[in-house]
């Protein structure tokens, strides 16, 4: 079963424009990651968030976490066409032996 | 240092044959895990081996089994193919076996007639 879901599960905008991403969880984690994929090639690992910070930056990206929302938001800023591709958000869950587990996706298109 | 690497890329097999898919991990990277992705259940964690042993599997059946070598090399097997195996099967590795960041390969596209 899916652990994150992502909102909306598809998204359309112009170079240049800022990009926001959603998600949702149930359970509690010990962190919180986002990949890209690049049309049905092998995911790349973008930014991960620990369960006890609110906001973290890396370039374009900023991620949040909200713990007592459950939720986050992974924004690409000054959005280019090379960011077309599937965003996916993955929690690990708060426990030993706890694996990943990764949302349904959210397709990105920046249109140039 | 050379990525995740898997073999064979693309692969075409019919229904109850079976198949093994290679994995090979970022040198020094001792766990590896392995996931299936579909358009209608995404992408679903198979299992995670580290130093040999399974350390974690998802909710498969038994015709899905997997195992790592001494080297770190790891392999996963798919016995009496059915269609809904048709999947792009991507593994990925990682130092430990903590989810911190994993590195994924390229996947293996299963198409299954």
């Amino acid at each position: 079963s899916q652990q994150g879901e992502e909102d909306p599960q598809a998204l359309s905008i112009q170079e240049g424009e800022n990009a926001t991403m959603n998600c949702s969880y149930k359970t509690s984690i010990n962190n919180l990651q986002w990949y890209r994929q690049n049309s049905g090639r092998g995911l790349v690992h973008l930014i991960l968030i620990r369960s006890n910070e609110r906001e973290k930056h890396s370039g374009r990206l900023r991620v949040t976490l909200d713990t007592s929302k459950k939720s986050s938001s992974l924004l690409i800023t000054a959005s280019r066409a090379a960011d077309t591709a599937s965003y996916f958000c993955a929690t690990e869950g708060a426990g030993a032996n706890s694996k990943l587990t990764f949302g349904k996706g959210i397709t990105l298109s920046v249109r140039p | 240092k050379a990525g995740v690497t898997q073999t064979p890329r693309y692969l075409i097999k019919t229904r109850g044959q079976q198949v093994t898919l290679s994995c090979s991990p970022i040198s020094g990277h001792r766990s590896v895990s392995w996931y299936q992705q579909t358009p209608g259940q995404g992408l679903q964690f198979l299992f995670e081996y580290f130093s040999e042993t399974q350390r974690n599997k998802g909710n498969f059946p038994g015709r899905f089994s997997g195992r790592q070598f001494s080297n770190s090399r790891s392999e996963m097997n798919v016995s009496t193919l059915e269609l809904g195996d048709s999947a792009l099967y991507l593994c990925a590795s990682t130092l430990q076996p903590s989810t911190d960041t994993q590195y994924f390969g390229p996947g293996t596209r299963l198409t299954v007639l």
